[in-house]
């Protein structure tokens, strides 16, 4: 089955930048999603189609493709960030939706 | 508001069966995909299945293909998941979210499964 590949844990400084990355073969020919969950909240999306950021998420969210990697960049990392964050795709079909593992955003 | 609800989780034994509902409000439900995500606890999010907008087309991961069956009725703005044959690893929030961007989430509805 198809699987998309985060790092477990990203840790930063407030201010700093954090990347977090999502490998998965069907990303050049798929678009990703990028979710903030919150301990015992739903998931919210902060960057679809790759690039796009939905209303009322702050600009530091932002995303980037490049070849079979996707990457969730936050510019001035801020302690209200901190939580865990998924990326979403679908197979080389786009049949089947999948997720990533998870990364934990720990801010120092 | 654009909010959806999910209701229907409880417990129940292994081999049992529930129905989990989710009702869509602030948006026009027809005209969506929708998914249901489920996350066990202390775990990652796993899709689950998703359903076209006139509930021609349906899709499921392979874990609960033959036992969940997802539908839909646009009359009544609700999105169902139809779950028999549970195994304690079902044991989950489940979540249902406006595809294909899941842009918009319910609060989950928790199902144990459990003897």
């Amino acid at each position: 089955s198809y699987e998309l590949t985060q790092p477990p844990s990203v840790s930063v400084s407030p201010g700093q930048t954090a990347r977090i990355t999502c490998s998965g073969d069907a990303l050049p020919n798929q678009y990703a999603y990028w979710y903030q969950q919150k301990p015992g909240q739903a998931p919210v999306l902060v960057i679809y189609k790759d690039s796009e950021r939905p209303s009322g998420i702050p600009e530091r969210f932002s995303g980037s493709s490049s070849g079979t990697t996707v990457t969730l960049t936050i510019s001035g990392v801020q302690a209200e960030d901190e939580a865990d964050y998924y990326c979403q795709s679908a197979d080389s079909s786009g049949t089947y939706r999948v997720f990533g593992g998870g990364t934990k955003l720990t801010v120092l | 508001e654009v909010q959806l609800v999910e209701s229907g989780g409880g417990l129940d034994q292994p081999g049992g069966s529930l129905r989990l509902s989710c009702a869509a409000s602030g948006f026009t439900f027809s005209t969506y995909w929708m998914s249901w995500v489920r996350q066990a606890p202390g775990k990652g999010l796993e899709w689950v299945a998703n359903i076209k907008q006139d509930g021609s087309e349906k899709d499921y991961v392979d874990s609960v293909k033959g036992r969940f069956t997802i539908s839909r009725d646009n009359a009544k703005n609700s999105l169902y998941l139809q779950m028999n044959s549970l195994r304690v690893e079902d044991t989950a929030v489940y979540y249902c979210a406006r595809d294909h961007s899941m842009d918009v989430w319910g609060k989950g509805t928790t199902v144990t499964v459990s003897s």
